[in-house]
């Protein structure tokens, strides 16, 4: 069965340091990426997708991944974080079957300290 | 602009009673999608809908019933016999058909509370 993981629920991070969002899937297809941010009481907005290509992804508010087919991971980082980070992150793929419905993780609350 | 509008933001509900969420979309996408979400249990899919007139169940479909008369709305109805609707819920529409690697669009969300 297809899956995704978010190896943590929290990550606590000060702010101005640089911070990593693990993902992790498990398809036995090949799939099409995602990362989605939530802030509070809003809906999911895209950061960035990977589809094909590099495979080093760059999003909007400073985000990038980077898709490593090899363990199956697509890592979300940013350098230097900002207190307006403060979010949830979806991580989320898209495996290349007949079906073609997205399978989420279950979401990595990113904790800005001051 | 385009985009997805939920209405309304929030809706109390007493036990007992059927809701409706409204969900409508002037992005022209042909698949639509409802969600529940819970704390610390990201998204589950209750219902989507692929074209007009046809939709088919999620992974929690059940105490829940939506339509798709046109394309740009998606309305989905709590039933009584939905026992724990507490819950915040999120549409989320996409281009279809040939182009199937394009992401889901969000609204808002309706966060539905039980009085």
């Amino acid at each position: 069965a297809q899956s995704v993981t978010q190896l943590d629920s929290q990550v606590p991070v000060f702010e101005e340091a640089p911070v990593e969002l693990r993902c992790n899937y498990s398809s036995s297809v090949s799939v099409y990426l995602f990362w989605y941010v939530q802030y509070p009481n809003q809906g999911l907005q895209l950061l960035l997708k990977y589809l094909s290509g590099s495979t080093l992804v760059k999003g909007i508010n400073g985000f990038e991944a980077e898709f490593n087919k090899s363990q199956t991971s697509f890592h979300l980082r940013k350098p230097s974080v900002h207190i307006s980070d403060t979010a949830e992150y979806f991580c989320a793929v898209i495996p290349m079957d007949s079906n073609y419905q997205l399978i989420w993780g279950a979401g990595t609350k990113l904790i800005i300290k001051p | 602009d385009g985009g997805i509008t939920q209405s309304p933001k929030y809706l109390f509900r007493k036990e007992g009673q059927n809701v409706t969420l409204s969900c409508e979309q002037n992005l022209n996408h042909d698949a639509m999608y409802w969600y529940r979400q819970d704390p610390g249990q990201g998204l589950r899919l209750i219902y989507y809908s692929q074209i007009v007139n046809d939709f088919q169940k999620g992974d929690i479909a059940e105490g829940y019933s939506v339509s798709r008369e046109k394309k740009e709305s998606f309305p989905l109805t709590v039933t009584s016999a939905q026992k724990n609707p507490t819950a915040f819920y999120l549409c989320a529409s996409r281009r279809a058909g040939e182009v199937s690697n394009q992401p889901q669009h969000f609204g808002d969300g309706t966060r539905l509370s039980i009085l």
